[in-house]
């Protein structure tokens, strides 16, 4: 079974560092890779996508890279702020169509003021 | 753009009791797709609609029936509802190209007493 696994699970970090989430996967025939951010008791909300033929992706202080020959996805966050606080997701097609998504469990991410 | 919405937001229901959850979608997306959310064991796939008029089982469907109404919407139905069933919901719809980029609704808290 294709897996998606995030590390780590939880992360408390103090507002302005910057900070790296990580996402790996066991098939390293991906086509896309999607980061989402859950807020509490909220529904997903899209970050951003790398296409496969891609390196990374930015969007303001987010910046998320691919390597699919190490089967790794990081979502990096500059100058982090309290409001960035939320559990990130990763999630790659399943079974190699972009139909499905097998999502990774999160990571919980506390930026203290 | 309301994009993906979804009604109730919340609900209880006795063991053995049947409902309906609704899923609506503006952006003239072919796909479409309900998942459940628990502690542990993140989002699982139940059924996805690849365009109007089919429906697939995804990993968990046993319990649930679906129904794509039309492109717009994608019901989900619990027709004897079980403890087990008790999850947050959530209904997601993307569109059959490019980027395949899924877009989610704010969900539905379900409890099955």
């Amino acid at each position: 079974k294709q897996e998606v696994t995030q590390i780590p699970a939880a992360l408390s970090v103090p507002e302005g560092e910057n900070l790296v989430l990580n996402c790996s996967f066991t098939d390293s025939a991906i086509y896309n890779l999607q980061w989402f951010r859950q807020d509490p008791g909220k529904g997903l909300t899209s970050l951003l996508l790398i296409q496969s033929s891609q390196r990374e992706q930015t969007s303001g202080r987010l910046n998320a890279s691919l390597d699919k020959s190490s089967g790794r996805s990081t979502l990096y966050i500059a100058a982090s702020q309290p409001g960035d606080s939320a559990t990130y997701l990763c999630a790659k097609p399943a079974g190699g169509s972009n139909y499905k998504l097998t999502f990774g469990k999160g990571t919980l991410l506390t930026v203290n003021p | 753009n309301a994009g993906v919405t979804q009604t109730p937001k919340f609900q209880v229901l006795k063991t053995g009791q049947s409902m309906t959850l609704q899923c609506a979608q503006d952006m003239n997306h072919n796909s479409m797709y309900w998942y459940r959310q628990d502690p542990g064991m993140g989002l699982r796939l139940i059924y996805y609609s690849a365009s109007e008029g089919t429906t697939d089982k995804g990993e968990v469907p046993n319990g649930y029936n679906v129904s794509r109404l039309n492109k717009r919407e994608f019901s989900l139905r619990l027709e004897s509802a079980a403890p087990s069933q008790t999850s947050v919901y959530f209904c997601a719809s993307t569109e059959n190209r490019d980027l395949y980029e899924q877009y989610f609704g704010p969900g539905t808290r379900l409890t099955v007493t």
